[in-house]
């Protein structure tokens, strides 16, 4: 089955420094990457997702990065705000099969005012 | 539109006791799922269901059943609770595949 990995586990950055999360997954099958954001207490919200036809997506200060060859994706976060403080998880699936999604470990984002 | 409902937020379980983690969708999401949060393993699969009337097992599916009769409800059922299964427990669904979830709240779940 597949397999995700994630890193760091832990990530300070000052208030208005850019965030990089990264994530490998194992199943070339895996055609789609959702990130979901999880605030203290709250249920994880999607944030952005990427196909495998995608190399890029932007969404205001938060952008996704794929590389198919080397089966990983990135989430980027720029002018990090107070608020985007929370649990970061990466995601894959094969949206070919039947929605079985297998999530990384998650990140703990720590923005620093 | 109430979204993902879930039900009971909080329980406490002895050993040996079973029960219903309910989950109910009005969106008319044909793909719905529980996952387990622990800390430092992030969410793993439990079951998951297709539709009504298709269910099946996901990453640590031992102790859990489920069954889907309707398009709006996928309980989860603890057969016989053990401390193992302390956990967060999320129910989420999505209208299609390759569509992000909509997840519930979550129900805290602690078996002594």
């Amino acid at each position: 089955g597949e397999n995700v990995e994630q890193h760091p586990s832990t990530l300070s950055v000052q208030e208005g420094d850019s965030a990089v999360i990264k994530c490998t997954y194992s199943d070339s099958a895996s055609n789609y990457f959702p990130w979901y954001k999880q605030e203290l207490g709250k249920r994880p919200q999607l944030i952005i997702d990427i196909r495998s036809n995608v190399g890029e997506k932007k969404d205001q200060r938060i952008a996704v990065t794929l590389n198919k060859t080397a089966k990983h994706f990135s989430l980027h976060i720029t002018e990090t705000q107070p608020e985007d403080s929370a649990v970061y998880f990466c995601a894959a699936s094969w949206a070919g099969g039947y929605q079985k999604v297998t999530f990384g470990t998650g990140t703990k984002l720590q923005v620093i005012p | 539109n109430a979204g993902v409902t879930q039900t009971p937020k909080f329980q406490v379980l002895k050993t040996g006791q079973s029960m219903t983690l309910q989950c109910a969708q009005d969106m008319n999401h044909e793909y719905m799922s529980w996952y387990r949060q622990d800390p430092g393993m992030g969410l793993r699969l439990i079951h998951y269901s297709v539709g009504a009337g298709i269910t099946d097992q996901g990453e640590v599916p031992n102790g859990y059943n489920v069954s889907r009769s309707t398009t709006e409800d996928f309980p989860l059922r603890l057969l016989s609770a053990a401390p193992s299964q302390t956990s967060v427990y999320f129910c989420a669904s999505s209208l299609d595949r390759g569509v992000g979830y909509t997840f519930g709240s979550g129900t805290r779940l602690t078996v002594v």
